[in-house]
């Protein structure tokens, strides 16, 4: 049980475009969904937490109108990459608990993104 | 601030000997600690949990402890084995459940 698809896996876009990656709860109703950054041998850096049917919150430094976050129901949140540049370039990964008071979060395998 | 820490960058352990990972934090409101495993390029995987309410928690190979006093926790696995090779993160959460504090992670490499 407990298990977040996230889509696509690995994705290469030119500077400019915009990127779109897709977090699914499977098997369970997901409250709470959370968006994280990876940088190479480093830890997970929160960029936003996001409730089903209100606004994400964002971390302090992290652009919200870079990188738009919807989550419109209880099994789906998006994470939208707006004007990508090389920077952007990272390994981001989506998770999601339910809201249960002390349960663990359940994360996707992450997207590779590389924009060119 | 870092509020959990990892100070041990990598660790390597022979084949079926224990393995032990250990976590610090700062945040005295913690109350709900967990390990995760991850691979590269793969998402992380939960492993065990612990409540501030117990000191210690097992499943199978895993066991975390948790020293509240110290602000320290640890996972010890036994016997370790080669598919144990990983990165290990320890997190920690507070009241509201809702956020999750991570450790920069510790690489763990079980040799045969």
């Amino acid at each position: 049980g407990a298990v977040v698809s996230q889509h696509p896996s690995w994705v290469i876009c030119k500077s400019g475009t915009s990127v779109k990656i897709e977090c699914r709860s499977l098997d369970f109703q997901a409250t709470t969904m959370f968006w994280y950054r990876q940088f190479p041998k480093q830890s997970l850096m929160l960029m936003a937490t996001s409730n089903e049917g209100s606004k994400a919150t964002y971390e302090q430094g992290v652009e919200k109108d870079k990188f738009l976050i919807n989550h419109a129901s209880l099994t789906l949140s998006t994470l939208t990459v707006t004007s990508a540049h090389p920077e952007d370039s990272s390994f981001y990964i989506c998770s999601a608990k339910t809201g249960a008071y002390n349960s663990p979060l359940h994360f996707g395998n992450g997207t590779r993104l590389t924009v060119t | 601030d870092q509020q959990v820490k990892q100070n041990s960058p990598s660790l390597s352990v022979q084949e079926g000997r224990i393995s032990i990972l250990n976590c610090d934090y700062t945040n005295s409101m913690f109350d709900y600690f967990l390990w995760y495993k991850k691979y590269p390029a793969e998402g992380p995987t939960f492993l065990i949990s612990i409540s501030s309410i117990k000191d210690k928690n097992e499943d199978g190979r895993f066991t975390v402890f948790l020293n509240k006093s110290a602000k320290h926790l640890s996972l010890h696995i036994v016997p370790s084995q080669p598919g144990d090779s990983a990165v290990y993160f320890c997190a920690a959460s507070g009241r509201t459940g809702n956020q999750f504090y991570f450790g920069t992670g510790t690489s763990l490499t079980v040799i045969p």
